[in-house]
């Protein structure tokens, strides 16, 4: 399995400014992937970071207010774009493991509080 | 599509009681199923997995069996523990690199 870390781990932010969160894998890894987990909630896939290519955003997500990046095979970023109380939540990163199974693995989570 | 659905919690024992945990799901094909695992305050950890019927994944005395003639993955523990306070989320995969999750039971076991 992958190690992942987050930074930061959590943050109080202000409405209407942005966060960047980060990402990073021990391994080499071509799928990443975000969530965001609402309080008291599953999770909901926000986009699929492959290096190289467009994040592929899901439905209800879009790439002004949740912009990523994927500079090479063990780093992304994703940032948090003029935020509002409703953006609080734990961000989630995550990658593929190795077989067909495709089970993935998670990082610890960002913890974002948004006043 | 994909759904996964879980039995609603929380879910609130006494230490060395029986757990089962519900997980039904629609998926098209043969899915891969998961069981993942939210201790408070940090992510997500893999508990186990199953990919194909009649497979049985274990792990840390959790066990669940993919049963396609029900479309279940229930997960049981013959004597929790206080350690074992979280939320537990089924997922599947049905070929593709996206999960599916339920929305989550959470277990409270108390000494």
């Amino acid at each position: 399995s992958a190690v992942i870390s987050q930074k930061p781990s959590r943050d109080i932010c202000q409405r209407g400014t942005s966060l960047t969160i980060q990402c990073q894998v021990d391994s080499q890894v071509t799928m990443m992937f975000w969530y965001r987990q609402q309080p008291g909630q599953s999770l909901t896939l926000i986009a699929t970071a492959n290096q190289g290519s467009e994040a592929t955003y899901e439905s209800g997500f879009v790439i002004d207010k949740f912009p990523i990046s994927r500079p090479n095979l063990t780093f992304s970023t994703l940032t948090v774009s003029n935020m509002s109380p409703e953006d609080s939540s734990i961000y989630l990163c995550s990658v593929v493991g190795g077989g067909s199974s495709y089970e993935q693995y998670f990082g610890p989570g960002t913890r974002l509080t948004v006043t | 599509g994909d759904s996964v659905t879980q039995m609603e919690g929380p879910v609130t024992l006494s230490e060395e009681a029986f757990l089962t945990i519900n997980c039904t799901y629609t998926a098209t094909g043969y899915p891969s199923l998961f069981w993942y695992v939210q201790y408070p305050g940090e992510g997500l950890q893999l508990l186990l997995k199953a990919t194909k019927a009649d497979d049985k994944g274990s792990n840390k005395g959790f066990e669940a069996t993919y049963r396609k003639e029900t479309t279940s993955f229930h997960l049981e523990k013959g004597s929790v523990q206080v350690s074992d306070s979280a939320v537990y989320f089924c997922a599947l995969n049905s070929g593709y690199s996206t999960l599916t999750f339920g929305k989550g039971t959470m277990l409270l076991v108390s000494p």
